[in-house]
């Protein structure tokens, strides 16, 4: 079973912020919150990352609550070139036999024009 | 840097051959992973390795499924004998740390 829990979909207008929230109550506080992307028949891109604090790059900005319990990825100007599924999920910062990476079905994203 | 590298991009076979894909990791990344990715069942993680030796092949579906590394530059994945339910795409990925790097993809068919 995943261990996070994304809306199947969502709608946003071009140009406008894109908030794509994901659930991860069980999260240990050793595991990070990762988040990817894929582009129809491309492979997963990889967005952004980050354990308790808020993260920014030039893709997007990851806020995860105080709890951790749950975070946003935030898409500042969603373009059409952001339409795409977006994988939200839950790791340790090194991967080991105990870690299960599960991408989950994700939400896809539609950005209308 | 060329990122990561898939061979072939995609594949037609008939039931019972042998099917081998190939990936070039990333140079300096020290994970290596192998997925398929299907409509029914989303994006699984079937084996990755680490430093070239396999740490988790619990997501490989059966026998006729192998993967090796024999250096940090290259890796295969092999289906013997295929089957038509073994139609997928397979994406290779590399990384260190926490992050992955995928590539294109392999579309294979099976008839």
């Amino acid at each position: 079973d995943a261990k996070t829990t994304q809306p199947p979909s969502m709608d946003c207008a071009e140009g406008r912020a894109a908030n794509l929230p994901c659930n991860h109550s069980t999260i240990s506080g050793n595991e990070y919150v990762y988040w990817y992307r894929q582009i129809h028949s491309q492979g997963p891109q990889y967005i952004i990352h980050g354990l308790k604090n808020n993260e920014t790059n030039e893709m997007a900005s990851l806020i995860i609550t105080e709890d951790r319990k749950s975070s946003t990825l935030i898409l500042p100007h969603a373009t059409l070139r952001d339409t795409a599924v977006y994988y939200c999920i839950v790791i340790l910062g090194a991967w080991s036999r105990d870690d299960k990476i599960i991408f989950g079905k994700g939400t896809r994203l539609h950005i209308l024009p | 840097d060329a990122g990561v590298i898939q061979s072939p991009r995609h594949e037609v076979t008939e039931m019972g051959q042998e099917v081998t894909l190939r990936c070039k990791p990333i140079s300096g990344h020290d994970y290596l992973f192998w997925y398929r990715q299907t409509m029914m069942r989303g994006l699984e993680l079937l084996i990755y390795f680490n430093n070239n030796v396999p740490i988790d092949d619990s997501g490989m579906p059966e026998d006729r499924f192998s993967a090796k590394m024999p250096n940090a530059s290259f890796s295969t994945l092999k289906i013997q004998p295929s089957e038509p339910r073994d139609s997928a795409v397979y994406f290779c990925a590399s990384g260190t740390g926490g992050t992955q790097y995928f590539g294109p993809g392999t579309r294979l068919l099976v008839l």
